[in-house]
């Protein structure tokens, strides 16, 4: 079956652009996580959805940082004014909520490049 | 402050040699560690530990979890080149009507032929 789809999977763009990161969640997958990735850092967290409960933004790093998830399923995340510290990989995980099984499956990523 | 630590941050041995990699937490209302291989950009499950289930094995790779002493161990035998990869833990806890992983940082494993 289909799994956690991103896209693009390569972003170069210049310091001061906005960009836009779309994630697929697996079908019925009601919790979509985005996670970034700077190089040699671990997974930081930014930003939780799960079905139709208000989003958990603790870890979006400034306001320039937007997401949204439109019908439950397709997500995507904003990045305003872009910035050189910006530059990392951007994952995207969903799982099929369950306080028991936590399982998280992850896409395959954006890098994005701020020049 | 809720963390998961992972040590060593960086660990080369050579193919067929055993390495146990650690993860240590401090983490409230824990409710799963999670083991992930992460190889290019996503990394990819291992094996989930629960309190009802505190071992795990597959194929040459195990992992254990010590709630007492708050940690879990993940064992890799026989290493091969295609075991290089950064290893992942993370610690689930059901934070309100959310859910939440922490991550440690990952230890970066190297082998060499």
């Amino acid at each position: 079956g289909a799994g956690v789809s991103q896209s693009p999977s390569n972003k170069v763009t210049e310091k001061g652009k906005d960009v836009e990161l779309r994630c697929d969640p697996i079908s019925g997958h009601t919790a979509l996580y985005w996670y970034r990735q700077s190089l040699g850092q671990g997974l930081e967290f930014l930003i939780y959805f799960q079905g139709n409960s208000a989003p958990d933004k603790s870890g979006l790093p400034s306001d320039r940082f937007s997401a949204e998830r439109t019908g439950g399923s397709v997500s995507t995340l904003t990045i305003q004014r872009t910035q050189q510290e910006d530059s990392a990989v951007y994952l995207c995980a969903s799982s099929l909520y369950d306080r028991v099984v936590d399982e998280q499956y992850f896409g395959p990523g954006t890098r994005l490049t701020v020049t | 402050e809720d963390k998961v630590v992972q040590s060593p941050l960086s660990l080369v041995v050579h193919e067929g040699d055993t390495v146990t990699l650690n993860c240590s937490y401090e983490v409230t209302n824990f409710r799963s560690l999670l083991w992930y291989k992460q190889e290019k950009k996503a990394p990819t499950f291992l094996f989930m530990l629960t309190s009802s289930g505190i071992e795990k094995k597959s194929g040459r790779l195990s992992s254990i979890l010590d709630k007492k002493e708050l940690s879990s161990i993940l064992n890799i035998t026989a290493t091969q080149t295609g075991d290089s990869a950064i290893y992942l833990c993370a610690v689930g806890r059901p934070l309100a009507s959310n859910y939440q992983l922490i991550w440690g940082a990952g230890t970066k494993l190297i082998i060499k032929p």
